[in-house]
């Protein structure tokens, strides 16, 4: 298998611009999680889902963005209005179970917003 | 201005010797734990896991060691290698809810 798989590796963007990142999980994981990667406040838990249903999405920092499953091998996070606070890598990751089970994490989106 | 970040802990250790990396949890009800490595500009990778009935865990070259009493987790990396240079975070586990530590530097001097 390729591992989990996101795009774009790099974005930049301006204020107020649309940000969509996607992610392909693992054949088979029936978990897929969102996080954010920043110097400030390391590696953040946005939302995760089970069988392409948002179980938690507490950690998602306000209405600007969301998040969708449509079907088990696809995923995006989407920013909107995008603000350069929200500049920060965001990494997908999908595990077999929840609990006591490895998340494998992608590459990470670096995204900049200027 | 300065800037406020995490200021994450930093190791340094030789080439060859072992290192030692520390983490202390938040919840004594956490019955799961991960040991992930963080390459720069790449992904966190699973490197050794330990549930909570267990107080050592060996993998090839990596040694987890967990304290449930003082709730206490560490890494060792024996005959540490350059490839070893990383951020190292420890997660914890319980039930559906897992929190991620902020993380320790460790740089290899060859």
């Amino acid at each position: 298998d390729a591992g989990v798989i996101q795009s774009p590796r790099h974005e930049v963007t301006e204020m107020g611009q649309e940000v969509t990142l996607r992610c392909k999980p693992i054949s088979g994981h029936d978990y897929l999680f969102w996080y954010r990667q920043t110097m400030m406040r390391g590696l953040e838990l946005l939302i995760y889902f089970n069988n392409n249903v948002p179980i938690d999405d507490s950690g998602m920092p306000e209405d600007r963005f969301s998040a969708k499953m449509p079907n088990a091998s696809f995923s995006t996070l989407k920013i909107q209005p995008s603000e350069p606070r929200d500049s920060a890598v965001y990494f997908c990751a999908s595990s077999l179970g929840i609990g006591a089970y490895e998340q494998y994490f992608g590459p990470g989106t670096r995204l900049t917003v200027t | 201005g300065e800037s406020v970040g995490l200021h994450l802990p930093t190791l340094s250790v030789q080439e060859g010797d072992n290192s030692i990396i520390n983490c202390a949890y938040s919840n004594s009800a956490s019955d799961y734990f991960i040991w992930y490595k963080q390459e720069s500009g790449k992904g966190p990778q699973f490197i050794i896991d330990i549930r909570s009935n267990m107080d050592k865990r060996q993998g090839q070259r990596v040694t987890v060691l967990l304290n449930k009493t003082v709730k206490h987790l560490s890494l060792q990396i024996a005959a540490t290698q350059p490839g070893d240079s990383a951020v190292y975070f420890c997660a914890e586990n319980t039930g559906n809810q897992f929190y991620f530590g902020t993380g320790t530097s460790l740089t290899v001097i060859p």
